[in-house]
């Protein structure tokens, strides 16, 4: 199985700054179709998972651009940009490229 | 819209069964993979099953297989979780998942299914 390792677990942000979070996977997750599906969601409590980015850099819709998506073969990041009091919770990457798909263990992002 | 609304959790006995239902719409239903994932309260995310549009392609996480069945009816727009010989760590928020292009777009408020004696 592929493991999704997270850093850091924790995230004190001041309001305006930037956050980014790493996501680390245990094999590529380049699919044999060429694309790498890397997701990332984010979750408020009480909510369910809300997805951001998609096949590592692809926004979806309705998400603002302060959010973005990088990184190739192994190594992820999400970056959220200006951080505003709505980006508090856990944020979480996923691979659905190969079964069993795997999530990371959720990073919370919290405002200093 | 699209709308995911997952039903029938509730409180069961260790080794007993239990189905979950997500109903959907908004979305041509039948072009579209679907997949259930689950939250123990206060942990982290897993996923438990993906069904094909066609339900040729099924999985399941290891620490389900043997005991869940996952089935689609597209005539009917909806999604199913057979849930069997349920165990205590099966406690779990329940949420039904659109899959396509952007996989796990869109989401159900979950449903929750609590396995104590």
């Amino acid at each position: 199985d592929i493991v999704m390792t997270q850093t850091p677990l924790s995230s004190p942000v001041t309001l305006g700054q930037s956050a980014s979070i790493s996501c680390r996977s245990t094999q590529s997750l380049v699919h044999s179709d060429g694309n790498t599906y890397l997701s990332w969601f984010h979750q408020r409590p009480g909510q369910p998972p809300r997805l951001l980015i998609y096949k590592i850099s692809n926004r979806f819709s309705g998400v603002p651009d302060r959010f973005s998506g990088s990184g190739a073969g192994t190594d992820f990041t999400l970056k959220i940009s200006r951080v505003e009091a709505a980006d508090v919770g856990v944020y979480y990457c996923l691979q659905s490229t190969q079964f069993p798909f795997t999530f990371g263990q959720g990073t919370k992002l919290e405002i200093k | 819209d699209v709308q995911v609304v997952e039903s029938g959790g509730d409180l069961v006995q260790p080794g007993r069964s239990l189905t979950l239902s997500c109903a959907v719409s908004g979305f041509t239903f039948d072009d579209y993979a679907m997949h259930w994932v689950r939250q123990a309260p206060g942990k982290g995310l897993e996923w438990v099953s993906t069904i094909s549009w066609n339900s040729a392609i099924i999985a399941y996480a290891d620490s389900v297989k043997g005991r869940f069945t996952v089935s689609r009816d597209n005539a009917k727009d909806s999604l199913s979780l057979q849930m069997n010989n349920l165990k205590t760590e099966d406690t779990a928020f329940y949420y039904c998942a659109k899959g396509g292009e952007s996989p796990f777009d869109s989401w159900g408020q979950g449903t929750l299914v609590t396995v104590s004696s």
